[in-house]
């Protein structure tokens, strides 16, 4: 059955630095994934697609890879603020199945 | 963006009381859906639509039914609720490039 992991539960990094999140998918092959941002008590907001043909994307300091071999995403969040904190989600979806998120991975930038 | 709205935030039912959390979108959007989170499962797709009067059922239907009468209006139905029915219920729909726009959530308390 589709397995998705994200890297770990929690992830705490320094203000300032980069925040690398990594989404793991099994058992199948996505045309495109999406990542969300979800605060807590909120629902999830959508912040970038990646297709199957791209290997990068970027959005100001948002940065997403895509390496369909590896069957792996990078969530990378440059020059990290405290108001980013947040859990994020991913989404690898083919066209006719269900949507499926990742559990999420909850980041605090530390000041 | 599309803007999603749900009728309660917060909602405090007795076991076995018929529960409504309506959800509406401010577009003409066509898919419409019902996830439930809960700690530790992530975000599981209850029931989704894809039109006026068209439903099919997600990963988790058990115990829900859905109604989708006007194509703005989609509504989550829980004929008997129950204690394990307690949770974050969120509807969602789909835009453009197949993100998706999430309401504010209902956290629903089954006593």
């Amino acid at each position: 059955s589709q397995k998705i992991e994200q890297n770990s539960e929690a992830l705490n990094i320094q203000e300032g630095k980069t925040a690398t999140l990594t989404c793991n998918y099994t058992n199948y092959s996505p045309a495109y994934l999406q990542w969300y941002r979800q605060d807590p008590g909120r629902g999830p907001v959508f912040l970038l697609l990646i297709r199957e043909n791209e290997k990068e994307k970027r959005k100001e300091r948002l940065k997403v890879t895509f390496d369909t071999t590896l069957k792996q995403s990078l969530f990378h969040i440059t020059a990290s603020q405290p108001a980013d904190s947040a859990t994020y989600l991913c989404a690898p979806h083919n066209y006719g199945q269900n949507f499926v998120f990742g559990p999420g991975t909850r980041l605090s930038v530390l000041p | 963006d599309v803007k999603v709205t749900q009728s309660s935030r917060y909602l405090v039912k007795r076991t076995g009381e018929k529960v409504f959390l309506e959800c509406v979108q401010d577009m003409d959007h066509e898919n419409m859906f019902w996830y439930r989170q809960d700690p530790g499962l992530g975000l599981r797709l209850i029931y989704f639509s894809y039109d006026v009067k068209m439903k099919e059922k997600g990963d988790i239907p058990e115990g829900y039914s859905v109604s989708r009468e006007k194509k703005e209006r989609f509504s989550l139905i829980l004929e008997s609720a129950s204690t394990n029915q307690t949770s974050m219920y969120l509807c969602a729909v789909q835009g453009l490039e197949e993100t998706q726009y999430f309401g504010p959530g209902t956290r629903l308390l089954v006593l």
